[in-house]
């Protein structure tokens, strides 16, 4: 099966500029996260959809971060204005919606604000 | 709520077994653990769930004690493909949501 698609791979933007990051999870993955990492940590959950609808966006700075899932599939992630601390790696990952599906990550869009 | 990993990090040789523990204030319902190269996606290795399960993947290990909200991944005769990062996430059993939440990571290198 096709895995994780993440664009772009890199991503160079000065400060205050935005930003958008695609995912596209494997195919009938009902639950989709994404996670910061940055450079040296574990991964950090920005946020969580089950199908098109948001399940947990907690830890997501909503004056700057923004994201959609929709139709249940595809999902975007938008960063506006960008900081310097947003310099990190966006992981996607998505699972079957079903008791202890493991995670798939894809590849990953690494953000550098300069 | 995030757990809590150690050691941070750990050197070997080939060989050499290795321990890594993953501890959590809050009851869980599953534990996850993955492993990551540098410059790559975590790497899925295997899901313990309450009730003290324990599963192997050729010579890597993990089990899950319940009442001590812990679990640990054993790593027998490492070999060099084992270096890299490895966390593990937890979901907490009160809310059974999916979320996953991971640790620090333990940075572990093997040398020939």
């Amino acid at each position: 099966e096709a895995g994780v698609a993440q664009s772009p791979r890199y991503k160079i933007i000065e400060k205050r500029q935005s930003v958008a990051f695609w995912c596209n999870p494997i195919s009938g993955h009902a639950t989709l996260y994404w996670y910061q990492q940055i450079l040296g940590q574990g991964p950090k959950l920005l946020i969580q959809f089950q199908n098109n609808g948001v399940v947990d966006d907690s830890q997501l700075p909503k004056d700057r971060f923004s994201a959609e899932r929709l139709k249940g599939v595809d999902s975007t992630l938008k960063i506006q204005p960008a900081k310097l601390e947003d310099s990190a790696v966006y992981l996607c990952a998505s699972s079957l919606k079903t008791a202890n599906s493991p995670l798939h990550f894809g590849n990953g869009t690494r953000l550098t604000v300069t | 709520q995030q757990p809590v990993q150690s050691p941070q990090a750990v050197i070997l040789r080939e060989g050499e077994d290795a321990v890594i523990n993953c501890s959590s204030s809050k009851a869980l319902y599953s534990v996850h653990w993955y492993r990551q190269k540098h410059g790559e996606a975590p790497v899925f290795l295997m899901i313990l769930l309450k009730g003290g399960e324990q599963k192997g993947h050729e010579k890597i290990s993990a089990s899950f004690n319940e009442k001590k909200q812990q679990s640990s991944l054993y790593l027998t005769a490492s070999q060099l493909s084992y270096s890299g990062t490895y966390f593990c996430g937890t979901e907490i059993d009160v809310n059974r949501d999916d979320k996953i939440i991971f640790g620090k990571g333990t940075r572990l290198h093997i040398l020939p």
